[in-house]
């Protein structure tokens, strides 16, 4: 089965505070992905890769950024957490471009 | 743009038969996903749908119609672990995955 972890299941930070989130998968996909959600909206892709070193902005890469310098891990990096992103976010992987999406437990992210 | 419709919210007895609707607009089409999620937990994959027809899997069976940008999942023989949010997704022309906001089941006894 494939397994993509996620580091927290419920963070809370401070506003202006440096925010890592991390994700681990372990079926050598190549390809990685950051969401978020939020009620009443579908998923919002933030930040994908499709090898590792490479990365490219979703739609909605505002106040974010990612880091994968090894093929299992892709790290959400938020460099000064604001009240609005506060969310759910979820990590997910697939081996191919066509094929589904796997997804982490993900990370209730909150922002005071 | 690109968009997704799905019903907020759905409400069926257990035992029973329901079909959840989604319709979608946009550019390009590379294949259709629905997805399960439970509260509080992640997305898992049900079907994928890329020609027109019907694909079966057990109880869970995902209908596609491209000309019409029409897609159903049909639940029979509804159990209590249902209750979940139901999720469509499209792979546009560029190969993203383009989400409706899912539709949330509620199973009665």
């Amino acid at each position: 089965d494939v397994k993509v972890t996620q580091s927290s299941r419920y963070l809370v930070k401070r506003t202006g505070e440096k925010v890592f989130l991390e994700c681990v998968q372990d079926m050598d996909h190549e390809n990685m992905f950051w969401y978020r959600q939020d009620p009443g909206l579908g998923l919002r892709l933030i930040y994908f890769s499709y090898d590792v070193k490479m990365k490219e902005k979703g739609d909605i890469p505002e106040g974010y950024s990612v880091s994968r310098e090894k093929k299992e891990r892709f790290s959400l990096i938020l460099e000064s957490a604001s009240t609005n992103q506060t969310s759910m976010y979820l990590c997910a992987s697939s081996p191919d471009r066509v094929l589904e999406q796997y997804f982490g437990p993900g990370t209730r992210l909150t922002v005071t | 743009g690109q968009n997704i419709d799905q019903p907020t919210e759905m409400t069926a007895t257990e035992g029973a038969i329901v079909q959840i609707n989604c319709t979608y607009q946009t550019s390009g089409f590379n294949g259709l996903f629905w997805y399960q999620q439970h509260a509080g937990e992640a997305p898992t994959f049900l079907s994928y749908n890329v020609l027109d027809g019907l694909e079966e899997k057990g109880r869970f069976s995902s209908f596609l119609s491209r000309s019409k940008g029409y897609s159903y999942l049909l639940l029979k023989e509804l159990q209590m672990k249902d209750s979940a949010s139901y999720l469509c997704a499209v792979r546009d022309s560029n190969y993203q995955l383009i989400w409706g906001a899912g539709t949330k089941l509620i199973i009665k006894p």
